[in-house]
């Protein structure tokens, strides 16, 4: 066990509907990454934060948004969603960004 | 920019046989590199990183690998292989600072698929 949980573990909607997924990092980590996981793609990037702002940001569409809490949890929000968002959501944590990311078990998104 | 090729997506291997897996690296700058390995329906979890000194390094499970900065690779080993090892294997770089988890990039993974 990482100590990051995500939820949901799975999540099933339909195309033009809206999801949030939420993410709790390893007590005391202040560095929220997020990761999108497809066949095609492979692993990418989508945004980080630290301490509650937005630090670094990858391949993240426009239709997609997140935000770290005061309680040092994140959200990632997903929009107007598409076939091609159907994938394996990924959340780390690491205590700053120079320390080792922890991965939580992801959250399977499919869209239908 | 960084990349990182890793240019296997499937080894099959027979228990109790070594296996490497192959991966390759750029970069402008100095990096860090890091193994992750996936099991079926988990997380990512870190199994070994080369952040300086040695050019060998060991992790967990029985992994080694190799950092080599003139071919700009840093292939995994493992002398014998075991059931459980069959995963995900991930490489990835990172040029940020400390080489912690600021800045990573993966590679595509290569599926180890052991055989008995």
């Amino acid at each position: 066990d990482s100590g990051v949980t995500q939820t949901p573990k799975h999540l099933i909607t339909a195309t033009g509907q809206r999801v949030t997924l939420r993410c709790s990092p390893r007590s005391g980590d202040l560095s929220v990454y997020w990761y999108q996981q497809s066949l095609d793609q492979g692993l990418q990037f989508l945004i980080q934060y630290y301490n509650g702002e937005e630090r670094a940001k990858g391949n993240i569409l426009e239709r997609f948004s997140a935000q770290q809490f005061p309680d040092l949890h994140s959200e990632l929000n997903l929009s107007s969603l598409e076939l091609g968002d159907s994938a394996l959501y990924f959340c780390a944590s690491s205590r700053r960004g120079d320390t080792e990311a922890f991965f939580g078990q992801g959250t399977r998104l499919t869209v239908v | 920019a960084q990349s990182v090729t890793q240019l296997d997506s499937q080894v099959p291997v027979f228990e109790e046989a070594p296996v490497e897996l192959r991966c390759n690296y750029s970069s402008s700058v100095s990096v860090y590199l890091f193994w992750y390995v996936q099991y079926p329906n988990q997380g990512l979890q870190l199994l070994l990183k080369y952040l300086s000194g040695s050019t060998l390094v060991k992790g967990i499970n029985g992994f080694e690998a190799e950092f080599n900065k003139s071919q700009t690779s840093f292939h995994l080993r493992k002398p014998s292989v075991h059931i459980s090892d069959t995963a995900e294997y991930f490489c990835a770089v990172s040029e940020g600072s400390g080489g912690g988890a600021d800045g990573l990039t993966f590679g595509k993974g290569t599926h180890l698929i052991i055989q008995p």
